[in-house]
């Protein structure tokens, strides 16, 4: 089945330093990526949408010169967390589709987890 | 609007069957989805539905879907310690090209 691979999976930075999560379909070319973030007891929110090749789409509320989005080939997209601060610290999670069509199309990376120090 | 509703914990014994509920109220979702999340990990995608059926069975997991009252539940039968976990009813909605979740159900199996 298709799997996503998202690294690294747990991150510690400094405050004020800027970290790059990756994103990765590994055996299907990703149209259409996602990222999202979950708070602790909370459900995930959506960050953005990136589409290969564009500009990424931003949910309201999301800063976009914050959280910068790549999805510069099918296979990656990359999300940076620039001048991180200790709000910043929670699960990040990625998902991929191949397809628009697909129903079950939605793969999930393992999450990251950041901690801002 | 879109909402996703679903209650935070569940406990249930071994062996028994376990019940988790979800309501939702966009009319206009096109699949609507059970994913498991274990502590630390990313989400695991359970079962699915397309919105014009009402029952989707698969092994231990059987999905109800009752569009009129926009109610979903994931029955899981024989519950196992390794069911422990946090479960997310989600639903699609294609014009909008993503998913919307609940804030997930921890599933919680007594001895």
């Amino acid at each position: 089945g298709a799997v996503v691979s998202q690294h690294p999976s747990r991150v510690i930075c400094k405050s004020g330093t800027s970290v790059k999560i990756e994103c990765r379909s590994l055996d299907f070319q990703a149209t259409t990526m996602f990222w999202y973030r979950q708070f602790p007891k909370q459900s995930l929110m959506l960050m953005a949408t990136s589409n290969e090749g564009s500009k990424a789409t931003y949910e309201q509320g999301v800063e976009k010169d914050k959280f910068l989005i790549n999805h510069a080939s099918l296979t990656l997209s990359t999300l940076t967390v620039t001048s991180a601060h200790p709000e910043d610290s929670s699960f990040y999670i990625c998902s991929a589709r191949a397809d628009r069509g697909l129903s079950a199309g939605y793969t999930f990376g393992s999450g990251t987890r950041l901690t801002v120090v | 609007g879109e909402d996703v509703e679903q209650s935070l914990f569940l406990s249930v014994r071994e062996g028994d069957s376990s019940v988790i509920n979800c309501t939702y109220t966009d009319s206009s979702s096109t699949y609507l989805y059970w994913y498991k999340q274990e502590p630390g990990a990313g989400l695991q995608l359970l079962t699915y539905i397309f919105s014009n059926m009402d029952m989707k069975q698969d092994q231990r997991l059987t999905v109800l879907l009752n569009k009129k009252d926009k109610h979903l539940s994931l029955r899981i039968a024989d519950t196992q310690t390794g069911d422990s976990a946090i479960y997310f009813c989600a639903e699609s909605i294609y014009r909008d090209d993503k998913i919307i979740f609940g804030k997930g159900t921890r599933l919680h199996i007594l001895p």
